[in-house]
């Protein structure tokens, strides 16, 4: 069974940094990209960052470009999120997630969270 | 950013189809997927590249569109389905996510 635990998260300061970390178990962590997702309380949605299966490539939106850093330890199954200078619109619960692929009438194609892991919580504030 | 457009709430009748419309403010192929999320949960999994069911979700779903226009429907609902669904682009860059629909059942 595919298991996504994260972990880190709490109350901090604007301006001071946090990192998260996401326990990965019942797969080959290093065959998957792996993700974060965010949602800010009774809000939607937002992709926050995806890492290739070797760590070598990162994407990001521009929201959170140059503030956060996403990594992994396959040695470890697991993922993190280092997450600096905070601003009071980064609270929200973060998710860990596994990122769905596949060959289909012979294209590949990606994109979709297939696993979620429970999220943490990060509040900014003063 | 590629916008995703969802109608904010339903609400049907157990037994009743439904479906649940999201707009892309430009083409997305089939990269569209959908998710279920319930108060207090994590957001599951449903379609993905537009049609296609995840293992492990009921045949009552299912997905349908290309371009700017897809749908999700439901049927028949049952009243476990009350939830918040959500579409979710990865054509273009940034992937985004649309507003959500807050299905109630009556």
């Amino acid at each position: 069974e595919v298991q996504l635990v994260e972990s880190g998260g709490g109350l901090v300061q604007p301006g001071r940094s946090l990192k998260l970390s996401c326990a990965a178990s019942g797969f080959t962590f290093s065959n998957y990209y792996m993700a974060w997702v965010r949602q800010a309380p009774k809000k939607g949605l937002e992709w926050v960052a995806t890492i290739s299966t070797s760590g070598s490539r990162t994407y990001y939106p521009d929201s959170v470009k140059g503030r956060f850093t996403i990594s992994r330890d396959n040695a470890k199954s697991s993922l993190y999120l280092q997450m600096n200078s905070l601003k009071s619109e980064d609270t929200a619960t973060y998710y860990c997630a596994r990122r769905g692929s596949g060959y289909y009438d012979g294209t590949y194609y990606s994109g979709w969270f297939a696993y979620w892991g429970q999220g943490t919580l990060v509040t900014v504030s003063s | 950013d590629t916008v995703l457009t969802q109608s904010p709430a339903l609400a049907v009748s157990p037994g009743e189809r439904v479906t649940i419309s999201c707009r892309a403010s430009e083409s997305v192929s089939t990269l569209m997927h959908w998710y279920q999320q319930k108060p207090g949960q994590q957001p599951k999994l449903l379609i993905y590249l537009a049609s296609h069911l995840e293992s492990g979700v009921p045949a009552r779903f299912s997905g349908s569109g290309s371009g700017t226009d897809f749908t999700l429907t439901i049927d028949p609902v049952e009243a476990d389905d009350t939830a918040t669904y959500y579409c979710q682009q990865s054509w273009n860059d940034p992937w985004t996510f649309g507003g959500g629909t807050k299905l109630e059942l009556k």
